[in-house]
């Protein structure tokens, strides 16, 4: 059972397109949604995260829109760049664990 | 020198063979996780740890254990082999009393 849904599996924009990825999620005890980039050959790393007693976060062109009702929460890069092409993954934790359940993944390209 | 160490990181083995991957890392954190990523399903929880006497079960421990040599030190080891472990595996920290999750570089297993 995947408790963390994400989508698209694969997107393709120009550069500075505004690429959406969305996530949902199941357990309403997750206290923690963050987003990781990952290049290849590399592990993933933390780009943004944001804890459900706010609905929006920003740090540069990436933002995160969280809908607690919905349970849901996507990732918006707004003035996307060929540099930003990596997957990105969508995550959730509870608690102070630092367990953290993972999205698919989305591989996103950004063309010249 | 990178804070969260995998070896090897690259490795084939045959169906049958015992082998471990290794992690160590340089933050001074407590919890230290093991990640398998396949392709569409995200990255997955196998063990952590929250101190070298406390080791927990993941999603997906069957057919891996694990051992915490000491704080900075933890390693996966797969007792019998086999293809459908061929995966890319991550080794992580964090910190106590933060969320954000250090990755290593990652070790692609393939079993033959």
């Amino acid at each position: 059972q995947q408790q963390v849904k994400q989508s698209p599996q694969s997107l393709i924009v120009q550069k500075g397109g505004i690429p959406i990825i969305n996530c949902a999620y199941e357990n309403t005890a997750f206290d923690y949604f963050p987003w990781y980039q990952q290049f290849p050959g590399k592990g993933p790393a933390l780009l943004i995260a944001i804890r459900p007693d706010v609905s929006e976060k920003k740090e540069g062109r990436f933002t995160i829109s969280f809908n607690k009702s919905a349970k849901q929460f996507s990732l918006h890069i707004m003035d996307s760049q060929p540099g930003d092409s990596a997957t990105y993954f969508c995550a959730a934790s509870s608690g102070n664990t630092g367990k953290l359940i993972f999205g698919q993944g989305t591989t996103l390209q950004v063309k010249p | 020198d990178a804070d969260v160490t995998q070896t090897p990181r690259n490795r084939i083995t045959k169906t049958g063979k015992r082998i471990m991957l290794e992690c160590s890392q340089t933050k001074g954190h407590d919890r230290m996780y093991w990640y398998r990523q396949d392709p569409g399903l995200g990255l997955r929880l196998i063990y952590y740890s929250f101190d070298v006497k406390d080791i927990n079960k993941g999603e997906i421990s069957d057919g891996y254990s694990v051992s915490r040599q000491a704080q900075a030190k933890f390693s996966l080891s797969l007792e019998s082999a086999i293809p459908n472990q061929t995966a890319l595996y991550f080794c992580a920290t964090s910190d106590s009393w933060a969320s954000e999750a250090f990755f290593g570089q990652g070790t692609r297993l393939t079993v033959v």
